[in-house]
C-alpha cells in the first residue's frame, strides 16, 4: 500500500542551525512529492514539490528513488519556520494526496 | 493564488442533529474537491473524494449515509454530518483542486458536537 513516513512528531532546533524533516515513502511507481506546511492559525498550503526543483523560504527538497525519501532541509532556520510539516505523495496522473502524519517544528531563539 | 472558503469555521450541534458544512472555490473552478478530517495533533484523513454532478467517492470506512457529500456546481461543495455524534468532533478540511491537479486548501470547520 502507499504510504508515507515521517519518523519525528516533533523536531526543535535552535535559530541558525541546520533542519532537516525526514519523509520516506512506499509506492511502487513514479509519484509526485510534496512538502506542506502549516502555520499557527492558518490553512494547510504548499511548500515546494520535487517536480519544481526550486527553493522556497531557503527549503529544498531532493527526491531520492533509491532510498525512497524526500527530505525537507533548510540550512538556517529562522524563528518563523516553526509550523507543521507534512510529506504527500500523489500518483502520477492522480489527483489525491497521501499525507504522512506531520512533523511540527519549533525553532528556538 | 486560488482562493477556497469554508463556512462555517465552527459549529456547535447537539447529538442526534444534522450540520452542513460549505466549501467553495472562490476564483477558480474545481471539478474536483476533497473533504479531509484533522484529529488534534494529527495527520489529515481524506474521507471522501467530490466530483461535480456526480457521486463522490468515500474512503474505507467512512460512512456514505453518514457524510453526505453533494457538489452540485463547480465552485460548490457541501457536507453534511447526519445524526451527529460526539465521536464525530472534529477538524473538518475541504480542498479544491485546480490547474495541474494542484489543491489548495479551505480554513477547515470545526464542529463540536455535544
Amino acid at each position: 500500500a502507499q504510504r508515507v513516513t515521517q519518523p519525528e512528531k516533533l523536531l526543535s532546533v535552535f535559530k541558525g542551525a541546520p533542519v532537516e524533516l525526514k519523509c520516506n515513502y512506499s509506492y511502487s511507481g513514479s509519484p509526485e512529492l510534496f512538502w506542506y506546511v502549516q502555520y499557527s492559525r492558518q490553512r494547510l498550503q504548499l511548500l515546494l514539490r520535487h517536480i519544481s526543483r526550486e527553493s522556497i523560504k531557503g527549503f529544498t527538497a531532493d527526491l531520492n528513488k533509491g532510498e525512497t525519501s524526500f527530505h525537507l532541509k533548510k540550512p538556517f532556520a529562522q524563528e518563523e519556520d516553526s509550523a507543521m510539516y507534512y510529506c504527500a505523495l500523489r500518483f502520477k496522473g492522480a489527483q489525491k494526496l497521501v499525507f504522512g502524519q506531520g512533523t511540527r517544528l519549533t525553532i528556538n531563539p | 493564488g486560488a482562493v477556497v472558503s469554508q463556512h462555517p469555521s465552527r459549529v456547535i450541534c447537539k447529538s442526534g442533529t444534522s450540520v452542513k458544512i460549505e466549501c467553495r472555490s472562490l476564483d477558480f473552478q474545481a471539478t474536483t474537491m476533497f473533504w479531509y478530517r484533522q484529529f488534534p495533533k494529527q495527520s489529515l484523513m481524506l474521507m471522501a473524494t467530490s466530483n461535480e454532478g456526480s457521486k463522490a467517492t468515500y474512503e474505507q470506512g467512512v460512512e456514505k449515509d453518514k457524510f453526505l457529500i453533494n457538489h452540485a456546481s463547480l465552485t460548490l461543495s457541501t457536507l453534511t454530518v447526519t445524526s451527529a455524534h460526539p465521536e464525530d468532533s472534529s477538524f473538518y478540511i475541504c480542498s479544491g483542486v485546480g490547474e495541474a491537479y494542484e489543491q489548495y486548501f479551505g480554513p477547515g470547520t470545526r464542529l463540536t458536537v455535544t
